[in-house]
């Protein structure tokens, strides 16, 4: 079975600054996705970022970019330039690139985080 | 191309009752995730649905159950309410071609319920 461990259940970070959330992870699958997830206040799950494990860059998406490592199971978010709007959950997610019967996609616990003006 | 829609928004019922929570998946997906999520937690996989079939189920109680639909809509079914079902119910689809995970999960809005 999979899981995902998210270390900071807080954090704040000023306007405009940059933080990195921490996202680690146990599997025996060699391929697999990889996902941060935002979930704010209104409760729609949105993709932040996705990253699939055959690659080895790290993927970016605008001020979102991955520190993805693979041996050590690590996949963390940092998020640059943090604006007001970044204020939400940030989930974590883990899933079987060849899904099996049973759960596929695990999420982490969360980490709340807070954009501070 | 239409999105993940899930319907009541809201619902309040009482324990005992029995409710049916429903969601049509993204234009092009087969493959529908039913999540539990209570306040302040992360998501709990409550089963999935694939080409109509069950292909995966959580920690749940046969109280909650499922079906997916030829056009890969699904509801989700539990019976017996108790109060800690109280949550926000969420689905997500997929799609998955030739045994293999195409994309990530797209989440619907969620139905807010509330057992009293």
């Amino acid at each position: 079975a999979q899981t995902v461990t998210q270390s900071q259940p807080e954090m704040s970070v000023q306007e405009a600054e940059t933080v990195t959330l921490s996202c680690t992870y146990d599997t025996s699958e060699n391929n697999y996705y990889l996902f941060w997830y935002k979930q704010p206040p209104s409760r729609q799950m949105i993709l932040v970022i996705r990253q699939e494990a055959y690659k080895q860059q790290n993927a970016t998406e605008n001020r979102f970019s991955v520190n993805f490592q693979k041996a050590a199971k690590s996949f963390s978010l940092k998020i640059s330039d943090s604006q007001l709007g970044d204020t939400a959950m940030y989930f974590c997610a883990f899933m079987k690139l060849q899904p099996s019967y049973g759960q596929n996609f695990v999420f982490g616990p969360g980490t709340r985080l807070s954009v501070l003006p | 191309e239409t999105g993940v829609t899930q319907s009541p928004t809201h619902l309040i019922k009482t324990r005992g009752q029995q409710v049916t929570l429903r969601c049509s998946s993204q234009s092009g997906h087969n493959t529908v995730s039913w999540y539990q999520q209570a306040l302040g937690q992360g998501p709990q996989f409550i089963f999935q649905y694939y080409r109509e079939e069950e292909n995966g189920r959580g920690n749940f109680p046969p109280r909650f159950s499922g079906l997916q639909f030829p056009n890969y809509s699904s509801e989700l079914n539990v019976n017996a309410l108790e109060l800690d079902d109280s949550a926000l119910y969420l689905c997500a689809s997929s799609l998955r071609i030739g045994g293999v995970s195409y994309n990530e999960q797209f989440f619907g809005p969620g139905t807010r319920l509330t057992v009293l």
